[in-house]
């Protein structure tokens, strides 16, 4: 069974850091294309940043580049995102999901629960 | 960015009935390669992540009901539950994955 527990969320002040963890198993993690979608507290869903098997392409949503860091530890079956430069407008639960890959494009077929970050003063 | 715009944002049918859900991109999602439509749809039940439910249109997850399928091509699609449930009650989001991903804004389904 697949399973992704996200860990790290909590309340930063804005301008403020945090990162963020998803321990993965019940999968081939070193085989498998990751991302971080997030969701605004009674929002929908937007997708924030891709990582490749090898760890070296890394895709991100516009909002978030030059600020926001994927990665991942194939050895420890994790998953990680680097926040910085926060602001309320990141405030969302962040999950941490399985890619398909379809005609070189992204779907996510596995989900964790998510981790909550909350951005204010 | 491919904007998705589902209808209505939320609706109430009773159990048993059909349930249908809108979704429409601002650009064809048709995959010129293979010929399908890249759209997926997910169901977020209250408190729980997000579950693939379909892709390509109209492929279902291994393990999703076949009371629930999909339709459409180009910029208009369609999910269709043929008799609703009471554990169908949920938000759903299409998705399309045809460029980078973006999701509709949801559609909350409840209980009549």
């Amino acid at each position: 069974e697949v399973q992704l527990v996200e860990s790290g969320g909590g309340l930063v002040q804005p301008g403020g850091s945090l990162r963020l963890s998803c321990a993965a198993s019940g999968f081939s993690f070193s085989g498998s294309w990751m991302s971080w979608v997030r969701q605004a507290p009674g929002k929908g869903l937007e997708w924030v940043t891709n990582i490749n098997p090898e760890g070296s392409e890394k895709y991100y949503v516009d909002s978030v580049k030059g600020r926001f860091t994927i990665s991942r530890d194939n050895a420890n079956n994790s998953l990680y995102l680097q926040m910085n430069s926060l602001s309320a407008e990141d405030t969302a639960v962040y999950h941490c999901a399985r890619v398909r890959i379809l005609s070189s494009r992204s779907l996510f077929d596995s989900w964790g629960q998510g981790t909550l970050v909350t951005v204010s003063s | 960015d491919i904007v998705m715009t589902q209808s209505p944002d939320s609706l109430a049918v009773s159990l048993g009935e059909r349930a249908t859900i809108n979704c429409k991109s601002s650009q064809s999602v048709l995959n010129s390669s293979n010929n399908k439509n890249s759209l997926a749809w997910y169901q977020q039940r209250p408190g729980q992540p997000p579950k693939l439910l379909i892709y390509w249109a109209s492929t279902r997850e291994s393990g999703v009901p076949d009371r629930f399928s999909g339709s459409g091509s180009g910029t208009d699609f369609t999910l269709t539950i043929s008799s609703l449930q009471a554990e169908d009650v949920a938000v759903y989001y299409c998705q399309q994955h045809y460029d980078t991903p973006t999701f509709g804004q949801g559609t909350k389904l409840e209980i009549k």
